[in-house]
C-alpha cells in the first residue's frame, strides 16, 4: 500500500547546528504537507508544497518538494532549543485526496 | 479564538469500559478526523467526516465508532472491543474535504486502560 517513509527517526544536534529530514513517498504526491509536534503536544501545520521543485523559507526553515514530487525535506539552519519536536511530513491518499498518510516523523533534539 | 478543543485531556479506562472522547470545533471546517499515535509513531486515521452526517472508516476503525450529527461535533467512542487503546487521541479538522488544506488539531487527550 502507499507509504510515506521519514529519516532519520531521531537526530541529536548541538545547538547551532543544520538539521535536516527527508520525507520519501510510494507514490506521486499532488502536495505535501509538514507538521511540527513539541514534545507533549499536538501537531502544528507549517506549510504546504504543491509544484514540483518547490522551495519556500520560514526563517530559518527550508522546504523542497522534489521534481518527481515523491519526495521532500526540510533543512534547519542554526537549530536553536526551540526547535525541539517531532517533525512529520504528510502526502495525501491516492483516490482519497481529503486523507492524509504521515510519515513516522522525526525526533530533534538540541542540546544547550 | 478559533480551534478544536478536545476533552478531557486525560482519560483512564477500566477494562470492558466504553468511553467517548469529546471534539468540538468553532472553525466552521467541513472536515473532521480522528487519529491515533502510539509512541515513537506517526499518525494513524481512525475515523473521518467529510461533512455533517457522513463519516468513513480509515485504517484502524476496528474497535471505534463515531458520529458527526453537528457540523460543530465529532465525538469518538472507544469501546471494549478495541483490544488496545491505551494511546494518544488526535482530533483534526480541515476547510472542506479533499481539497489541499492544512490540518488543525486539537491538543490532544491520553486515554490509559487501568
Amino acid at each position: 500500500g502507499q507509504q510515506v517513509m521519514q529519516i532519520p527517526q531521531y537526530q541529536h544536534v548541538q545547538e547551532g547546528e543544520d538539521f535536516t529530514t527527508y520525507c520519501n513517498s510510494s507514490t506521486t504526491l499532488s502536495n505535501i504537507q509538514w507538521y511540527k509536534q513539541r514534545p507533549g503536544g499536538h501537531p502544528v501545520f507549517l506549510i504546504q508544497l504543491v509544484k514540483s521543485g518547490e522551495v519556500k523559507k520560514q526563517k530559518r526553515l527550508t522546504f523542497q518538494f522534489g521534481e518527481a514530487k515523491k519526495n521532500s525535506s526540510l533543512h534547519i539552519t542554526a537549530t536553536q532549543t526551540t526547535d525541539v519536536g517531532t517533525y512529520f511530513c504528510a502526502g495525501p491518499v491516492v483516490m482519497a485526496t481529503g486523507k492524509l498518510i504521515f510519515g513516522q516523523g522525526t525526533t530533534l533534539q538540541v542540546k544547550p | 479564538d478559533g480551534g478544536i478543543t478536545q476533552s478531557p485531556k486525560y482519560l483512564f479506562r477500566k477494562e470492558g469500559q466504553n468511553v467517548t472522547l469529546s471534539c468540538e470545533q468553532n472553525l466552521n471546517h467541513d472536515a473532521m478526523y480522528w487519529y491515533r499515535q502510539d509512541p515513537g509513531q506517526g499518525l494513524r486515521l481512525i475515523y473521518y467526516s467529510q461533512i455533517v452526517n457522513d463519516f468513513q472508516k480509515g485504517d484502524i476503525a476496528e474497535g471505534y465508532s463515531v458520529s458527526r450529527e453537528k457540523k460543530e461535533s465529532f465525538p469518538l467512542t472507544v469501546t471494549s472491543a478495541q483490544k488496545n487503546p491505551t494511546a494518544f487521541y488526535l482530533c483534526a479538522s480541515s476547510i472542506e474535504y479533499g481539497r489541499p488544506y492544512g490540518y488543525t488539531f486539537g491538543s490532544g487527550t491520553r486515554l490509559t486502560v487501568v
